[in-house]
């Protein structure tokens, strides 16, 4: 089955204890993003990669950091996490070319006390 | 400076009924517009989307419609099912090759 995973799906955690959000795809594509989503501010990216070792800042990349060393997995790392990235993340890959019909994994809803 | 709004957080409507959710941009450089659709504790999934080169654009139940002119787009669900109810998330993408999201709709179909 053609899938995004993300893995936790739940993490409750502590301001700066390093975490790391893993995604996964199956379905060979080149390109991956993760987003954040909020409420009344929609779904926001934070970083995307168009091809292994190629990544680039999206809209809200502070305290993020990103890594792409295979084509399937693209995790997002948080060195020193805070309260303030608290919020519900979502990868999301889709084919070079096609830059429009995105897949979505199930989203990573984190907590930072 | 939020490029995409959708104006409305919440829309209810009734079982068989039309749902009209609208969306609003601002860049003009805009040249592809997209629906994904949203259920609790799932991803967006894609809907339906809509070239700037056309103003409408019809998959069974689901009508997209773009008018360019406005900048404005509206998504039409006819009729409406109790399993439409989701938040629904209007995109758009220009030259940049990028998806930008709007803040999202939600959709209550009650029987």
């Amino acid at each position: 089955e053609a899938q995004v995973t993300q893995n936790p799906r739940y993490l409750i955690t502590v301001t700066g204890k390093k975490l790391t959000v893993t995604c996964s795809q199956n379905m060979n594509h080149e390109y991956m993003s993760w987003y954040r989503q909020d409420p009344g501010l929609g779904l926001r990216q934070i970083y995307y990669s168009m091809n292994v070792e190629v990544t680039d800042k999206g809209d809200v990349p502070e305290g993020y950091k990103v890594s792409r060393k295979e084509k399937r997995n693209f995790p997002l790392i948080l060195e020193s996490p805070s309260p303030n990235q608290t919020s519900l993340y979502f990868c999301a890959s889709r084919l070079a070319g096609e830059p429009y019909e995105q897949y979505f994994g199930p989203g990573t809803r984190l907590t930072v006390t | 400076d939020q490029q995409v709004k959708q104006n409305s957080p919440s829309l209810s409507v009734q079982e068989g009924r039309i749902s009209i959710l609208n969306c609003d941009y601002t860049n003009s450089m805009f040249d592809y517009f997209l629906w994904y659709k949203k259920y609790p504790a799932e991803g967006p999934t894609f809907l339906i989307s809509i070239s700037s080169i056309k103003d409408k654009n019809e998959d069974g139940r689901f009508t997209v419609f773009l008018n360019k002119s406005a900048k404005h787009l509206s998504l039409h669900i006819v009729p409406s099912q109790p399993g439409d109810s989701a938040v629904y998330f209007c995109a758009a993408s220009g030259n940049t090759d990028k998806l930008i999201f709007g803040t999202g709709t939600r959709l209550q179909v009650f029987p």
